[in-house]
């Protein structure tokens, strides 16, 4: 079964700094990866996803990630942060590999960008 | 192209009652998955729906149902409401539901039961 886990449920960084938010994964088959942004009161957005072509995906908003597969992990990174990146942010995994619709999600990690 | 559309947005009901959510896919898209978030249980799966058959479903009692339509759209339905029930039901789309397929979610309804 798959099974995602984001290390830190909170992350706080100054305006200008690197953005790393961990995301390590669990998975019997290759994995279809996810990171999705939540405003508040809004619903998930895509930043981006790994679906077994480059492992350095680009996203939107300056956003990448890279997939390891030795080390089972898919972590987000920016290189500066902007006051508007603050969200909350959750990494899912596409949970049945010959059938889509469901995806499960880490805990989350609320990222907060201090002026 | 319009995103995914949820009706109601906010929704206040009693223990005992029941309600039934409604969410509009992008057009041409033919899955549709409801997820609960919950500030205790992060995001959870619902069930998935492909041409108007449920194809996956999560670890939530049978209060919690749900139909799709001919013309993709989709409702939930929660009979007989805990307290415990109160959260944001967020519905996503995606147009081939593959697994590789972006889901692409509405604003989310926000149920609170009293």
């Amino acid at each position: 079964a798959q099974s995602v886990t984001q290390l830190g449920s909170h992350v706080s960084v100054s305006e200008g700094a690197l953005v790393l938010l961990r995301c390590n994964y669990s998975s019997s088959v290759p994995p279809y990866l996810f990171w999705y942004v939540q405003y508040p009161n809004q619903g998930l957005q895509l930043l981006l996803k790994y679906t077994s072509a480059a492992t350095l995906v680009k996203g939107i908003n300056g956003f990448e990630a890279e997939f390891k597969k030795s080390e089972t992990s898919f972590h987000l990174t920016k290189p500066s942060a902007h006051m508007s990146d603050a969200a909350e942010y959750f990494c899912a995994v596409s949970a049945n590999y010959n059938q889509g619709g469901k995806l499960i999600f880490g805990q989350g990690t609320e990222l907060s960008v201090k002026p | 192209k319009a995103g995914v559309t949820q009706t109601p947005r906010y929704l206040i009901k009693t223990r005992g009652q029941q309600v039934t959510l409604s969410c509009s896919p992008i057009s041409g898209h033919r899955s549709v998955s409801w997820y609960q978030q919950t500030p205790g249980q992060g995001l959870q799966f619902l069930f998935e729906y492909f041409s108007e058959t449920q194809r996956n479903k999560g670890n939530f009692p049978g209060r919690f149902s749900g139909r799709q339509f001919s013309n993709s759209r989709s409702e939930m339905n929660v009979s007989t409401l805990e307290l415990g029930d109160s959260a944001l039901y967020l519905c996503a789309s995606s147009s081939r539901g593959t697994s590789a397929d972006t889901q692409y979610f509405g604003p989310g309804t926000r149920l609170t039961v009293l």
